[in-house]
């Protein structure tokens, strides 16, 4: 199986600074690490994903970052706004698996203007 | 986007009870969800569907639980009968194939609360 564990739980920054969120897995075996965005009342929405052959990824603001050896990946969001605030949460998943999500236990981020 | 919807968002039952959570998944979806969240903790995988089958569950997807989607409706999860360590929000997800990177959707959820 896998576990994910996800620092911190609650997150708060002034708006405009950047946001570092930190997951760790254990089993080398997972292959895909997606990054979910739910506000309240919402569904979870995939916000981006790496995969277990890139090292780093960057879309609109946002950043992964994948070390594989030390089974870490984070999510960085640059110049925070007050619609970044949200629970996110981290995931793995494992080769071979049906799609098989394990998740982080979310951090709550809290963008103050 | 694509969207899950599922029905209802709120079912309040008496414990033993039955219930059936709907879902009705992306429209060329083929593999199927669920996945439960006791409030303030992660979302964990409950089962995944695909073909008329159950192909992987976890140890959460109890003997009283089971999925079905007849003839292309709703996907649904039944408790039968349901217990107070089942009051949870269920998350229902569809994705189109199970590719390594195969982007789940998730449904805004049902909160089940068992009295």
């Amino acid at each position: 199986g896998e576990q994910v564990e996800q620092l911190p739980s609650i997150l708060r920054v002034q708006e405009g600074s950047s946001a570092s969120i930190n997951c760790t897995y254990e089993n080398s075996a997972s292959n895909y690490f997606p990054w979910y965005k739910q506000e309240p009342g919402e569904n979870p929405k995939l916000i981006i994903d790496i995969r277990s052959n890139m090292e780093r990824k960057q879309t609109q603001g946002l950043i992964v970052l994948l070390d594989k050896k030390a089974k870490r990946f984070s999510l960085h969001i640059t110049d925070t706004q007050p619609g970044d605030s949200a629970m996110y949460f981290c995931a793995a998943r494992l080769s071979g698996s049906f799609n098989k999500l394990t998740f982080g236990a979310g951090t709550r981020l809290a963008v103050c203007p | 986007g694509p969207k899950v919807l599922q029905i209802p968002s709120h079912q309040i039952i008496d414990m033993g009870q039955m219930v059936t959570l709907n879902c009705d998944p992306v429209s060329n979806h083929l593999y199927f969800y669920w996945y439960k969240q006791i409030l303030g903790q992660q979302m964990e995988f409950l089962v995944n569907f695909y073909n008329g089958k159950v192909m992987e569950k976890s140890k959460l997807f109890k003997d009283q639980f089971s999925v079905e989607r007849p003839d292309g409706s709703y996907f649904t999860l039944k408790i039968q009968p349901t217990a107070l360590e089942d009051s949870a929000v269920y998350f229902c997800a569809s994705s189109l194939v199970r590719a390594s990177a195969e982007t789940l959707y998730f449904g805004s959820g049902t909160r089940l609360t068992v009295l």
